[in-house]
């Protein structure tokens, strides 16, 4: 099956903590996305990679960190910097960077107490 | 940057009826694609429309693009209650990474 996975589904963490949240696709994709979305709210662009050591900042990559080692694997890591990270985190890829089609994970739930 | 806005923010219909929704946005396009997001779930490609076309139909659904006016619409004829779902628009151009409304929540009722 070919697709896009994300780790875990729920994930709980106590403030000041940094947490990592795992993204894995098996598309074959050059390009991989992490948003934000809030309740009621659209997505919002944290980082992306266009091709595999390399990434650039979204809209809101402050209190985030990420790496491209591999091309099938983009994680993010929430660091405690972040001051609001309750949040639905959604992974993405699409077979090159830009206007393509864009395939979604499942998404993780994290909350932070 | 948000440049798709939807618009209604909400929108509750009878099973049988058809949803429309509409998209704005402000800048050239490359093509404009629609998603659905299902409660909790991740979001799920509908439909891509370039900026050279004005109409598309997959199935139940057409979509519009007017980029004189920089708007979208998409239609989803004879609704069901599995339609229930939050619906967003997307702008593509060149290289940067698509740009998401904020969407609409569609709510059937059977």
């Amino acid at each position: 099956d070919g697709g896009i996975t994300q780790s875990p589904k729920y994930l709980f963490r106590k403030e000041g903590q940094n947490v990592t949240l795992s993204c894995e696709q098996n598309l074959n994709h050059d390009a991989m996305y992490w948003y934000r979305q809030d309740p009621g709210q659209g997505l919002r662009l944290i980082y992306y990679s266009q091709i595999v050591n390399d990434f650039q900042k979204g809209d809101i990559a402050e209190g985030y960190s990420v790496s491209r080692e591999k091309k099938e694997s983009f994680p993010l890591t929430v660091t405690s910097a972040q001051k609001n990270p309750t949040a639905f985190y959604l992974c993405a890829s699409s077979i090159g960077p830009g206007a393509y089609e864009q395939y979604f994970g499942p998404g993780t739930r994290l909350t932070v107490t | 940057s948000q440049q798709g806005e939807e618009d209604p923010q909400a929108l509750s219909i009878q099973e049988g009826e058809n949803a429309t929704m509409n998209c704005s946005y402000k800048t050239s396009i490359n093509n404009l694609q629609w998603y659905r997001q299902n409660s909790g779930r991740g979001l799920v490609h509908l439909i891509l429309i370039r900026s050279n076309e004005r109409e598309k139909h997959s199935g139940r659904l057409r979509v519009t693009l007017d980029t004189s006016k920089k708007s979208s619409s998409l239609l989803i004829t004879a609704s069901r209650a599995a339609d229930t779902a939050s619906y967003f628009c997307a702008t593509g151009e060149g290289n940067t990474p698509l740009v998401f409304g904020k969407g609409t929540r569609l709510s059937v009722i059977a």
